[in-house]
């Protein structure tokens, strides 16, 4: 799978977007970008996928670039029960293909 | 959405005995489960990847015997730390996946405290 590279830790006020990056120069074309985030003590929460196109769900936005090589988070209302930490992963769409962790990056929502 | 359940929570045992954690996933058929580790202000680290109905893959430096995986139904994967010592203290994370195009889903993880 291919590496991503994200800051270790951003802050953002409460009530403001917050825009995490995601540099994944290495992605192959049958390569997903993936976010996850892990609130403390708690497993993984599945945030939204993307192949090329940007992707929008109830919970996030996804903006990924012409040529894949990077990608951007966005939460556009930050509360603060969206402190935690975001990992943006790259993995092959099949349904056994494994997720590899980097450190992600911590966001701290503050008031 | 998808929801997976992992059982215990939160397990603390004497060095020696040897503990379960179990890996339901409770409104999907999980295909592929697999189990991480995550110790403090690490990020998670696959120990293995199971399939429903055969062996276990395991990551390299993890040990087999020690770490026993089942996945005997398309539901449910256990976890079997064997003979546990104080250096297996950590958090296990499970998570399943089912049909192709669809996110892997997460328990909320079990930490073991061995004494």
């Amino acid at each position: 799978d291919a590496k991503t590279t994200q800051p270790p830790s951003m802050d953002c006020a409460e009530g403001r977007a917050a825009n995490l990056p995601c540099n994944h120069s290495t992605i192959s074309g049958n390569e997903y970008v993936y976010w996850y985030r892990q609130i403390h003590s708690q497993g993984p929460q599945y945030i939204i996928h993307g192949l090329k196109n940007n992707e929008t769900n109830e919970m996030a936005s996804l903006i990924i670039t012409e040529d894949r090589k990077s990608s951007t988070l966005i939460l556009p209302h930050a509360t603060l029960r969206d402190t935690a930490v975001y990992y943006c992963i790259v993995r092959l769409e099949t349904s056994g293909s494994r997720l590899t962790f980097g450190e992600g990056t911590q966001l701290t929502v503050n008031p | 959405g998808a929801v997976v359940s992992q059982h215990p929570s939160r397990v603390i045992c004497k060095s020696g005995t040897s503990v379960k954690i179990e890996c339901r996933s409770l409104d999907f058929q999980a295909t592929t489960m697999f189990w991480y580790r995550q110790f403090p202000k690490k990020s998670l680290m696959l120990m293995a990847t199971s399939n429903e109905g055969s062996k276990a893959t395991y990551e390299q430096g993890v040990e087999k015997d020690k770490f026993l995986i089942n996945h005997a139904s398309l539901t449910l994967s256990t976890l079997t730390v064997t003979s546990a010592h104080p250096e297996d203290s950590s958090f296990y994370i499970c998570s399943a996946a089912g049909q192709l195009n669809q996110p892997q889903h997460f328990g909320d993880g079990t930490r073991l405290s061995i004494l």
